[in-house]
């Protein structure tokens, strides 16, 4: 069985750059849940993908974007990239026979640092 | 507005002895509870959960809590390891309603086992 695997490790960006990161979900697993977390604080919603619809958004602008593909992986785009975007950024992902699923399984993350 | 919260930042314990992790919640919607672990440059790794309509539930040495009345749980650790060192993450959901399976999450509590 194939964990969750992100891509790439770290990242960095200058303010007002776009960035694209990437998600394998786990086998087997239709949903895909995107977070963010920055130092010293727990991880943060930012949306969650089922069957390659956007299933649920937290708190987070506009400019944060996704999709997910008939193989389940999941892209996170980023356009006009902030200094506050610097973080962590997890990718999980679970089975969701309803759209919602509360196990998680997450990736190692995406260290993003913008300058 | 922070709904789930940890309020030790930190837990220093002596390997053997029990290691006590607390977690309260705000928001009564939330009905299913879970706690995750993460080392330093990986994913958080899922732990053990518990259902709202259980006050216990146990998996081996570590045994979740959960006291609705108060908005409260806890994680116990019993005997604790060396290996058991990380950051601990409480993390709530609404698994029955609309909330897509968001997960929201406390700012973890870094547990230290000594030898």
């Amino acid at each position: 069985e194939t964990g969750v695997t992100q891509s790439p490790t770290h990242l960095i960006k200058t303010r007002g750059q776009q960035v694209t990161l990437r998600c394998s979900s786990q086998s087997g697993h239709n949903t895909v849940s995107w977070y963010q977390q920055a130092l010293g604080q727990g991880p943060q919603f930012i949306f969650q993908y089922y069957r390659e619809e956007e299933n649920g958004r937290g708190n987070f602008p506009p400019r944060f974007s996704g999709l997910q593909f008939p193989n389940y992986s999941s892209e996170l785009n980023v356009n006009a990239l902030e200094l506050d975007d610097s973080a962590l950024y997890l990718c999980a992902s679970s089975l969701g026979g309803l759209p919602s699923s509360y196990e998680q399984y997450f990736g190692p993350g995406t260290r993003l640092t913008v300058t | 507005d922070q709904q789930v919260k940890q309020n030790s930042p930190s837990l220093s314990v002596q390997e053997g002895r029990i290691s006590i992790l607390n977690c309260d919640y705000t928001n009564s919607m939330f009905d299913y509870f879970l706690w995750y672990k993460k080392y330093p440059a990986e994913g958080p790794t899922f732990l053990i959960s518990i259902s709202s309509i259980k006050d216990k539930n146990e998996d081996g040495r570590f045994t979740v809590f959960l006291n609705k009345s108060a908005k409260h749980l806890s994680l116990h650790i019993v005997p604790s390891q060396p290996g058991d060192s990380a950051v601990y993450f409480c993390a709530a959901s609404n698994a029955g309603g609309t909330s897509y399976g968001k997960l929201t999450f406390g700012q973890g509590t870094i547990l230290t086992v000594h030898p």
